[in-house]
């Protein structure tokens, strides 16, 4: 079964508010991923970490790999209502050529 | 480039009927992979594929089959459609492997009744 732990399952923000979501597992990971998925649409790649401590940025959205290998971070300054959809942490394992996927954040931006 | 195409994007079954959703890529990437997504599960993998005549199974392999006659086409075949496969079905391709960017396809919103 799916092995990450993504938190929270839903967040609802006023506009301008910062946020928060992680995703934990129980085994190291190569790679995280964090992807975006719009309403009726595919999901779209965010940010890609490939090296613990990694942390790195795209536009308002900031995202870490996490020193134990077994953790990820995202965190979204200032949002805005294009913000809204779900994300999903993602994660590859050494060795390995499948992505295991988190359960997702659902988040609302109230304007 | 159309990216990642995926054809029906709606089908309704019968149990017991079965079915091919295609998923074609213009881009050259040698890895792809079937998703099914369930409300509150997230993505699970179904199959994948590394490139051109190899595939693998993922998380939840049963009820499917797949096959990677070329580069650009990934169909996945369901066998005797259950209730339990209703769900919406995304493909996904990358250049080389899962670490990659994966690109995905508008999906197909599978019901069985």
């Amino acid at each position: 079964g799916q092995q990450l732990n993504q938190s929270p399952q839903s967040m609802f923000i006023q506009e301008g508010e910062d946020v928060s979501m992680n995703c934990t597992s129980s085994s190291i990971f190569n790679t995280w991923l964090w992807y975006k998925q719009d309403p009726g649409e595919g999901p779209v790649l965010l940010i890609a970490l490939y090296k613990a401590g990694e942390l790195t940025s795209n536009g308002r959205l900031t995202a870490q790999f996490g020193i134990t290998r077994k953790d990820s971070f995202l965190n979204i300054s200032a949002s805005i209502p294009s913000d809204v959809g779900i994300y999903f942490c993602a994660g590859r394992k050494g060795g390995s050529e499948k992505l295991v996927f988190g359960k997702g954040t659902k988040l609302t931006v109230n304007p | 480039n159309a990216g990642v195409t995926q054809t029906p994007k709606f089908q309704v079954l019968k149990t017991g009927q079965s079915m091919t959703l295609q998923c074609a890529q213009d881009m050259n990437h040698e890895y792809m992979s079937w998703y099914r997504q369930d409300p509150g599960m997230g993505l699970r993998l179904i199959h994948y594929s590394v490139g051109a005549g190899i595939t693998d199974q993922g998380e939840v392999p049963n009820g499917y089959n797949v096959s990677r006659s070329t580069t650009e086409d990934f169909p996945l075949r369901l066998l005797s459609a259950a209730p339990s496969q209703t769900s919406v079905y995304f493909c996904a391709s990358s250049y080389t492997s899962a670490g990659d960017e994966q690109f995905f396809g508008p999906g197909t919103r599978l019901t069985v009744l």
